[in-house]
């Protein structure tokens, strides 16, 4: 059973366009949420992350939103650039326990000049 | 600062063998996690290593197994290998305490059973 839902599979936005990437939760005892960006043949890497105590960061041109009544919370990319095209997967962690992650399947973005 | 690598970076193997995947934590850190990435998936986490010993499981049986050396290098092993083991090995080192789910991924070892 798949912990954490991702969609889409795929997209394909326009250079300096808004590129949003969806996920939802059901697991209430999660409460470290990250994103992880991957390029191919290399190891994910830590772009953005939040906690369920506040609804929203940004860090440049990336901002996480977080609805944590409706167990969902989302990646936007603004002004998105042909350098982010790369498969993105959002993560959830549990509050205690291991330092383990439950991956979505993650989307493929490409950003087309 | 030297970051997470792995060894080796592709490997070929049939049915039934065994195989041995190695990884040099991040300098400074002293929790070493692995994850497989099935083609076209996200990552799933095997099990977690903390001072040498195993502090968290995922759901993979327990031909699946490892190692945290006093370096905080690390090994997976996997006995009796079956095709759907195919996959992208992980490695992910942290510093327990700091920033939890931070993970520092390695490029991964490419195993592909035949």
């Amino acid at each position: 059973q798949q912990q954490v839902k991702q969609s889409p599979q795929s997209l394909i936005v326009q250079k300096g366009g808004i590129s949003i990437i969806n996920c939802a939760y059901e697991n209430t005892a999660f409460d470290y949420f990250p994103w992880y960006q991957q390029f191919p043949g290399k190891g994910p890497a830590l772009l953005i992350a939040i906690r369920p105590d506040v609804s929203e960061k940004k860090e440049g041109r990336f901002t996480i939103s977080f609805n944590k009544s409706a167990k969902q919370f989302s990646l936007h990319i603004m002004d998105s650039q042909p350098g982010d095209s790369a498969t993105y997967f959002c993560a959830a962690k549990p509050g205690t326990g291991a330092n383990n992650l439950f991956f979505g399947t993650g989307t493929r973005l490409t950003v087309i000049p | 600062e030297t970051g997470v690598t792995q060894s080796p970076t592709h490997l070929i193997k049939t049915r039934g063998q065994q195989v041995t995947l190695r990884c040099s934590s991040q300098s400074g850190h002293n929790t070493v996690s692995w994850y497989q990435q099935a083609l076209g998936q996200g990552p799933q986490f095997i099990f977690q290593y903390y001072r040498e010993e195993e502090n968290g499981r995922g759901n993979f049986p327990p031909r699946f197994s490892g190692l945290q050396f006093p370096n905080y290098s690390s090994e997976l092993n996997v006995n009796a290998l079956e095709l759907d083991d195919s996959a992208l090995y992980l490695c992910a080192s942290s510093l327990a305490g700091t920033r939890p789910g931070e993970l520092f991924f390695g490029e991964g070892s490419r195993l592909t059973v035949l």
